[in-house]
């Protein structure tokens, strides 16, 4: 099955900084690549999402990238604000992976300090 | 807007209780999921029904069941707790698509403790 690796499992930047959240799949037939954000004492909630036949997709402050022969993604935040500290999880779905069952990664808790 | 809710934010069990984590949406979603949370773990899908009395075993269905007799509640059973179970539970919807990359819309979850 797809195993998702997600690093770092911490990161800490100032405010208006970028930041930069990686993550590597195993199943090279996976087709969407979701990223996910979960603030405190609230469940996940999607943020952006990249299909396989796309190698960025860029939505405000936040953008996604595809390496589909490498088998990674990326989530890029520029210019960082306090509200973006949350925990973020990066997904992928396999190629007929009916019923919509991801695999997650592990989560990084991202912290924007003043 | 889309609605996830759970019957409960926190709960403590003991060893052995027979336990029922509840999850109703409100956007007449076909598929429902139930995930735990644990640090360093991520998300890890338990088990997951696209229809109703439909249920399909996630990668981690040991000590688990689950019921779902109405589209719009899906329920968790762990029938004899164990403190091994002592996680963030964490229910979620979605409409199907032929990709199966529809946004899942989850509640805000369960920390079960069993002691």
């Amino acid at each position: 099955g797809e195993n998702v690796e997600q690093h770092p499992s911490t990161l800490s930047v100032q405010e208006g900084d970028s930041a930069v959240i990686k993550c590597t799949y195993s199943d090279s037939a996976s087709n969407y690549f979701p990223w996910y954000k979960q603030e405190l004492g609230k469940g996940p909630q999607l943020i952006i999402d990249i299909r396989s036949n796309v190698g960025e997709k860029k939505d405000q402050r936040i953008a996604v990238t595809l390496n589909k022969t490498a088998k990674h993604f990326s989530l890029h935040i520029t210019e960082t604000q306090p509200e973006d500290s949350a925990v973020y999880f990066c997904a992928a779905l396999p190629r007929g992976g009916g019923g919509n069952k991801l695999t997650f990664g592990t989560g990084t808790q991202l912290k924007v300090e003043l | 807007d889309v609605k996830v809710t759970q019957s409960s934010r926190y709960l403590v069990k003991r060893t052995g209780e027979k336990v029922f984590l509840e999850c109703v949406q409100d956007m007449d979603h076909e598929n429902m999921f139930w995930y735990r949370q644990d640090p360093g773990l991520g998300l890890r899908l338990i088990y997951f029904s696209y229809d109703v009395k439909m249920k399909e075993k996630g990668d981690i269905p040991e000590g688990y069941s689950v019921s779902r007799e109405k589209k719009e509640r899906f329920s968790l059973i762990l029938e004899s707790a164990s403190t091994n179970q002592t996680s963030m539970y964490l229910c979620a919807s979605s409409f199907p698509s032929a990709g199966g990359d529809n946004e899942q819309f989850f509640g805000p979850g369960t920390r079960l403790t069993v002691l």
